[in-house]
């Protein structure tokens, strides 16, 4: 079972700031926070992960609480191309073996309007 | 660099009728997996493999459904006999099973399967 909570859906303006929120409260210390999307009719795309402290690449923001037992997922200027299924995953970071395969929840629908 | 490639996109069978579907990961992935995923569902993994060796077939319903990794490259993942709960989006993905990396997993578009 996912060890990650997330709403539902959520909705956002396009230009705004889409904010997704995780809860991962029984999170391990050596796992990481990961974070997928999933655009309509494709495959899951990798976004970005953290371990404890935050991160910031060319798609995202990903904004970890000190105790990490939560997350959030910042897109910093949403655009309709942003509209997609994303996915909150907690995982061990190693080669080898099964312990850091991916394991999906139902994630959120972000749907970004004009 | 070519993504991950799947084949067919789309395909429709009747229960009881056998399909394969086949992939092709990033050249040089060492790790291949094939993931089921039910509409309104997130992904559900069957199979990882690492190079042409079975990592984990735990969920792989291995009465009906079988997979190979030959050479260690292409894949095929073959249901027989298919059943109506089976109807969903087969997706492969492979990472480059690098040690010490958080080997990122790259998805192909998936094939959707229809049992009627």
């Amino acid at each position: 079972d996912a060890k990650t909570t997330q709403p539902t859906s959520m909705d956002c303006a396009e230009g705004r700031a889409a904010n997704l929120p995780c809860n991962h409260s029984t999170i391990s210390g050596n796992e990481y926070v990961y974070w997928y999307r999933q655009i309509h009719s494709q495959g899951p795309q990798y976004i970005i992960h953290g371990l404890k402290n935050n991160e910031t690449n060319e798609m995202a923001s990903l904004i970890i609480t000190e105790d990490r037992k939560s997350s959030t997922l910042i897109l910093p200027h949403a655009t309709l191309r942003d509209t997609a299924v994303y996915y909150c995953i907690v995982r061990v970071a190693v080669w080898g073996g099964s312990q850091g395969n991916l394991i999906f929840g139902k994630g959120t629908k972000l749907s970004v309007k004009p | 660099e070519a993504g991950v490639a799947q084949s067919p996109r789309y395909k429709i069978i009747e229960k009881r009728q056998s399909v394969a579907f086949w992939c092709n990961p990033i050249s040089g992935h060492a790790t291949l997996y094939w993931y089921q995923q039910i509409l309104g569902q997130g992904p559900k993994l069957l199979i990882q493999f690492q190079n042409n060796g079975v990592v984990d077939d735990s969920q792989l319903p291995k009465d009906r459904f079988s997979a190979e990794r030959l050479k260690g490259v292409d894949s095929t993942l073959k249901i027989q006999p298919a059943k109506l709960e089976d109807s969903a989006v087969y997706l492969c993905a492979s990472s480059p099973g690098v040690a010490g990396g958080h080997n990122e997993q790259f998805f192909g578009p998936g094939t959707r399967l229809t049992v009627l």
